[in-house]
């Protein structure tokens, strides 16, 4: 079965200061990977995924994903926060048998970024 | 590319009246459609899958006859709220994907509040 785990629920940093947002996850199957952003009452939008390609991800804005398989581990950093990068962050695992697809959600970590 | 609309992005109606949400892929064809429920401060939770022409799959402890699901065309799926009621006040969010696509687009969310 698959689960994913945020670790922090909330997140602060000073704006031009880096952004480390934690997620891990357990799969069965060889995992593809994702994180996504939320602004306040809106969709969410893909910042980058992981599907066995290259272990490190660029995403858009600046952000990027380790994919470390022997901790498990799918951290979103940014190297400088942006005020606009205020807003909850969702990392997911997908069930990656043919037809199925699912994504399993973790709980998010809302960010904010301090002036 | 890759987007996703929803319409309304906001209604309001009285106890007992039925709501439809619209789901539409703009720029590509979406053969497998996703019905989501967020409450306030929490994560994304999957309501049912629909795939074109078929009928939608649905999670545990979703009323089938309630949350009405139609995915007529590639390009379109609806959610009909029946008979709603203050407690299917939510945030109301699609998702699609592709011909074999793993990854999900999600619309910018329709708000429901029954009063």
């Amino acid at each position: 079965a698959q689960s994913v785990t945020q670790l922090d629920s909330h997140v602060s940093v000073s704006e031009g200061t880096p952004v480390l947002l934690r997620c891990n996850y357990s799969s069965s199957y060889s995992p593809s990977l994702f994180w996504y952003v939320q602004h306040p009452n809106k969709g969410l939008q893909l910042l980058l995924k992981y599907t066995s390609a290259a272990t490190l991800v660029k995403g858009i804005n600046g952000f990027e994903a380790e994919f470390k398989k022997s901790e498990t581990s799918f951290h979103l950093t940014k190297p400088s926060a942006h005020m606009s990068d205020a807003a909850e962050y969702f990392c997911v695992v997908s069930d990656p048998r043919p037809g199925t697809y699912k994504y399993i959600f973790g709980t998010g970590t809302r960010l904010k970024v301090l002036a | 590319g890759a987007v996703v609309s929803q319409h309304p992005s906001r209604v309001i109606c009285k106890s007992g009246t039925s709501v439809k949400i619209e789901c539409r892929s703009l720029d590509f064809q979406a053969t497998t459609m996703f019905w989501y429920r967020q409450f306030p401060k929490q994560s994304l939770m999957l309501m049912a899958t629909s795939n074109e022409g078929s009928k939608a799959t649905y999670e545990q402890g979703v009323e089938k006859d309630k949350f009405l699901i139609n995915h007529a065309s590639l390009t379109l799926s609806t959610l009909t709220v029946t008979s709603a009621h203050p407690e299917d006040s939510s945030f109301y969010i699609c998702s699609a994907s592709d011909r074999g696509g793993e990854t999900q687009y999600f619309g910018p969310g329709t708000r429901l509040l029954v009063l």
